[in-house]
C-alpha cells in the first residue's frame, strides 16, 4: 500500500522549533518530489516547501523561507521539515504530499495523488 | 505569485445534478492544474491532473477542462459522496498556489 505517516507536531511557544517527519512506504521514494502542505482547520490549502527527488533542488514559500528547512533521507524513505522561529501563523495541519514522478528518463507531472494524515503544529 | 480563484465559494446542487466549478487563475499557468476533493477530517484527494487528465479510481462523472487562466471542473450526476470542498491549485510556477474552495453542498 503506497501510504505517507507524518509525525512530529506538537505544541510549542512561539520562536520555538519542531521537527516534522514523514516516513513513505509502497512506492519509489527516491524518484518523487516531496512536499509539504500546511492547513488552518476549516480553511484553504498553503504550499509550504518542495524538495526534489534526489534532494538537488530545493524551493520554499516566502513565509517559511529562512526559518524552515526541507530535507530528505532517501535510505530511510523519509522526509523532514525542521521549523524554527515558530510564529502564532504557522499553527495548522501539516501534510506531505509528492507530485513530480522521475523515475523514467525524465520527471512527469501527475499532481499530489498521495497525501499523508497530516501531523498538527500549534504554536502558541 | 499566482493568485487562483475559484467561483462559486459554495454550491447547492440536488443530488443526480451537475455541478460546475471555476477556477480562474492570475497568470497563464497553461495546462499545469490539478483539482482535489476534500471531505472533513480526511486530507485531499486528488481528482484530475494536467487540467485533463482524472487521476487513479476517479469516477467518469468527474472532468475538467481548460487551459492557460480559465478551468472548469464538473461532475455529472452528483452522488452523495461527492458533497465536499473542491480546490483547484496550479503547478506552473513557484510558488505552487491553491484556490481557496469550492463547498458543493446539498441543496
Amino acid at each position: 500500500e503506497v501510504q505517507l505517516v507524518e509525525t512530529g507536531g506538537g505544541l510549542v511557544q512561539p520562536g520555538g522549533s519542531l521537527r516534522l517527519s514523514c516516513e513513505a512506504s509502497g512506492f519509489t521514494f527516491n524518484s518523487y518530489w516531496m512536499h509539504w502542505v500546511r492547513q488552518v482547520p476549516g480553511k484553504g490549502l498553503f504550499w509550504v516547501a518542495r524538495i526534489s527527488h534526489d534532494g538537488s533542488s530545493i524551493t520554499y514559500a516566502d513565509s517559511v523561507r529562512g526559518r524552515f528547512t526541507i530535507s530528505r533521507d532517501n535510505a530511510k524513505n523519509t522526509l523532514h521539515l525542521q521549523m524554527n522561529s515558530l510564529r502564532a501563523e504557522d499553527t495548522a495541519l501539516y501534510y506531505c504530499t509528492r507530485d513530480y514522478d522521475c523515475s523514467g528518463n525524465s520527471c512527469q507531472l501527475y499532481g499530489m495523488d498521495v497525501w499523508g494524515q497530516g501531523t498538527t503544529v500549534i504554536v502558541s | 505569485e499566482i493568485v487562483m480563484t475559484q467561483s462559486p465559494d459554495t454550491l447547492s446542487v440536488s443530488p443526480g445534478e451537475r455541478a460546475t466549478l471555476s477556477c480562474r487563475a492570475s497568470q497563464n499557468v497553461n495546462i499545469n492544474l490539478a483539482w482535489y476533493q476534500q471531505k472533513p477530517g480526511q486530507a485531499p484527494r486528488l481528482l484530475i491532473y494536467r487540467a485533463s487528465t482524472r487521476a487513479t479510481g476517479v469516477p467518469a462523472r468527474f472532468s475538467g477542462s481548460g487551459s492557460g487562466t480559465e478551468f472548469t471542473l464538473t461532475i455529472n450526476s452528483l452522488q452523495s459522496e461527492d458533497f465536499a470542498v473542491y480546490f483547484c491549485q496550479q503547478s506552473n510556477n513557484w510558488p505552487r498556489t491553491f484556490g481557496q474552495g469550492t463547498k458543493v453542498e446539498i441543496k
